[in-house]
């Protein structure tokens, strides 16, 4: 499977919990994205990388949220002290920058729900 | 502020029928609209894109119809089959930049 892959797809933690997500992207993307989406909305943008370099924070991205991409290729999503809002499907996509067209691709998802 | 506001929130059609599903948007440095499809408990899968140089775009039986003066693009789904039961969403993106979603129509094809 050469898509963009998601780890761990569920994950159910209590409220304070520390959490990570890891997002693999499709090979030689140099553009990486972090989104989130909630029951009956679209996805709502909080962050990209170009390579290591993290370009953009949304608003959506308080203080308990960090992204790294450390090597330019996989990238993680950790949110600290969890609270219950923060349930929610955590997306990530790429894309290769210069090529043809905007597309982004997605992965499946990792679904955090916070008890 | 929502940067592409999507209609309707929910769409019942026939087998066979034609699905409509339209959005629109106000920042004219948009360059790129895409529409993704989504099924449950999976992400959102790249359906068809358009950029603002045309009007119209078919593949299959998915065609986007752009109006630019309008700032308004929209879905057409002919022959709708109940595999086509999904949430539809548009997109919309500056070069280089981040994408901004609609808030999703859920479709439902009766067979």
């Amino acid at each position: 499977d050469t898509g963009v892959s998601q780890d761990p797809r569920h994950k159910i933690t209590k409220r304070g919990q520390n959490v990570t997500f890891r997002c693999d992207p499709i090979s030689e993307h140099n553009r990486l994205y972090w989104y989130r989406q909630t029951l009956g909305q679209g996805p709502e943008f909080l962050t990209y990388f170009q390579n290591e370099a993290q370009l953009e924070k949304s608003r959506l991205l308080s203080d308990r949220f960090s992204a790294e991409r450390p090597k330019g290729s996989f990238s993680t999503l950790e949110i600290q002290r969890t609270e219950q809002g923060d349930s929610a499907m955590y997306l990530c996509a790429s894309r290769l920058t210069g090529s043809s067209g905007n597309t982004i691709y997605f992965g499946e998802g990792s679904w955090l729900t916070v008890v | 502020q929502q940067q592409v506001k999507q209609s309707p929130q929910s769409l019942i059609v026939q087998k066979g029928g034609i699905s409509i599903i339209n959005c629109a948007y106000e920042n004219t440095a948009f360059d790129y609209f895409p529409w993704y499809q989504q099924f449950p408990g999976k992400g959102p899968a790249l359906l068809i894109a358009i950029r603002p140089d045309v009007s119209e775009k078919k593949e299959g039986r998915f065609t986007i119809s752009f109006n630019k003066s309008a700032k308004q693009f929209s879905l057409h789904i002919m022959d709708s089959q109940p595999g086509d039961s999904a949430t539809y969403f548009c997109a919309a993106s500056k070069p280089g930049n981040q994408f901004y979603f609609g808030t999703g129509t859920s479709l439902t094809v009766i067979p």
